[in-house]
């Protein structure tokens, strides 16, 4: 068990809906980041979040958005869903120290169908 | 540019024998950290171990050690006495600047499956 917790493990909708995704970092982590892992991708970076800042942006689609919140918990909101956003969707946390490992540990993720 | 590569797509291993899994990897950036990931069946992401490139020592975390070789940028798992719980995808990444606000790239990743 990483520490992280993602909520919800699996989520069924259909195309055109919205969705939320939840993470909850490790205790004592400032910073979260978001992946999705695809087939035909692997895993992309999407989005970092430190102490409550966007810190780093990767290949976040417009349609998709996030934010961390004062208890440093975050959100990933997918919009307009298309079957191709089918995936698994982590969430990782770390210190965010300025040097040296900065491991991120990773969520159990959530993983998104589309139909 | 593949910032980071692993060509084997699978590996076959029998249990109790060592196994290396390859990584190269391709930066200008003088500070980076490479790290290598598990991924078992049931999904998770799990943390293996961590080589800083400043590093003088080869990483080492119970059976597992990183063959590092600078010059060479590679960044090779070493798994010693495999047991049949490792059977995974196993992928690597790395992390380039100083830390605190970089991206994970990771790699393809590769599948190992340990026969007993």
């Amino acid at each position: 068990d990483s520490g992280v917790t993602q909520t919800p493990k699996h989520l069924i909708t259909a195309t055109g809906q919205r969705v939320t995704l939840r993470c909850s970092p490790r205790s004592g982590d400032l910073s979260v980041y978001w992946y999705q892992q695809s087939l035909d991708q692997g895993l992309q970076f999407l989005i970092q979040y430190y102490n409550g800042e966007e810190r780093a942006k990767g290949n976040i689609l417009e349609r998709f958005s996030a934010q961390q919140f004062p208890d440093l918990h975050s959100e990933l909101n997918l919009s307009s869903l298309e079957l191709g956003d089918s995936a698994l969707y982590f969430c990782a946390s770390s210190v965010a120290a300025a040097m040296g490992e900065d491991t991120q540990y990773f969520g159990p993720g959530t993983r998104l169908t589309v139909l | 540019a593949q910032k980071i590569t692993q060509t084997q797509p699978g590996m076959f291993v029998q249990e109790k024998e060592a196994v290396t899994l390859d990584c190269t990897y391709d930066t200008s950036d003088p500070s980076y950290g490479l790290f290598w990931y598990k991924q078992p069946s049931s999904g998770e992401m799990i943390f293996l171990i961590y080589q800083g490139s400043y590093d003088q020592q080869n990483a080492t975390e119970g059976r597992y050690s990183l063959n590092f070789q600078k010059a060479r940028k590679s960044a090779n798992l070493v798994i010693s006495a495999s047991q049949l719980g490792d059977s995974a995808m196993y992928f690597c990444a790395m992390r380039e600047g100083q830390g605190g606000s970089e991206k994970l790239v990771f790699g393809k990743g590769m599948k190992l499956t340990v026969n007993p």
